[in-house]
């Protein structure tokens, strides 16, 4: 089973369009959890950390549940310029594991 | 403010011939330091992780090393490369182990 798990999507919304991305993840013991975003042929750029109380930041919503190992990401009245991979990662004690990520194409 | 450097941006090598990519970080000291590979179509895999001087820990076998001589520079280096061993090489660094990192822009290595 691999460590953390997405859906690959590529998931194409409309401009203003709400979008929510899942993730799972094998390590019960992992303590941090973020989600970083990828443009193409560019580097992973961290977008936000995620804590078992929720937390928003702007648009962008990011959920943790450690019973169920399953994170959440919830992108509100999506822009064109949102269109991007979206990586889960989680840490792995000296390192962070990052899901192959979600693919995210906004619309006109 | 802190920055990551890494160099070239692209490159293009042949089968058989050695390999030399180098990191270096700016403005924070004793960095954990990490070399990643991104492969089309796949996640990120880390390859090498570094907490200190002289010490480097590798995840998985491969005909890649990784060095780092100095506090905030680490070189990933191939004696022979193989076809495998295209993709994107992204160098990284956080001030804490499993703390959130930072990435350097990237080398598209492509092994012909």
């Amino acid at each position: 089973r691999k460590e953390v798990e997405q859906d690959p999507g590529p998931f194409n919304v409309p401009e203003g369009a709400t979008v929510a991305f899942n993730c799972t993840y094998s390590n019960s013991a992992s303590q941090s959890f973020f989600w970083y975003r990828q443009d193409c042929r560019k580097e992973p750029k961290l977008l936000m950390s995620v804590y078992s109380s929720g937390n928003e930041d702007g648009r962008f919503t990011a959920q943790l549940n450690r019973a169920s190992q399953y994170i959440s990401l919830l992108i509100r009245d999506s822009k064109l310029s949102d269109s991007a991979t979206y990586l889960c990662v989680v840490n792995s004690g000296y390192a962070l594991n990052f899901g192959k990520g979600t693919s995210l194409l906004v619309t006109p | 403010s802190q920055t990551i450097h890494q160099w070239p941006a692209t490159l293009v090598q042949p089968v058989g011939s050695p390999l030399s990519l180098e990191c270096t970080v700016e403005g924070t000291s004793n960095p954990n330091l990490y070399w990643y590979r991104q492969a089309a179509g796949r996640g990120l895999q880390l390859l090498f992780y570094s907490v200190g001087i002289g010490q480097i820990s590798s995840e998985v076998p491969q005909n890649l090393s990784a060095s780092r001589p100095q506090d905030r520079q680490f070189i990933l280096s191939s004696k022979k490369l193989l076809l495998s061993d295209s993709g994107f090489y992204l160098c990284a660094w956080s001030r804490r182990q499993g703390g959130w990192v930072f990435f350097g822009s990237g080398t598209q290595l492509s092994v012909l």
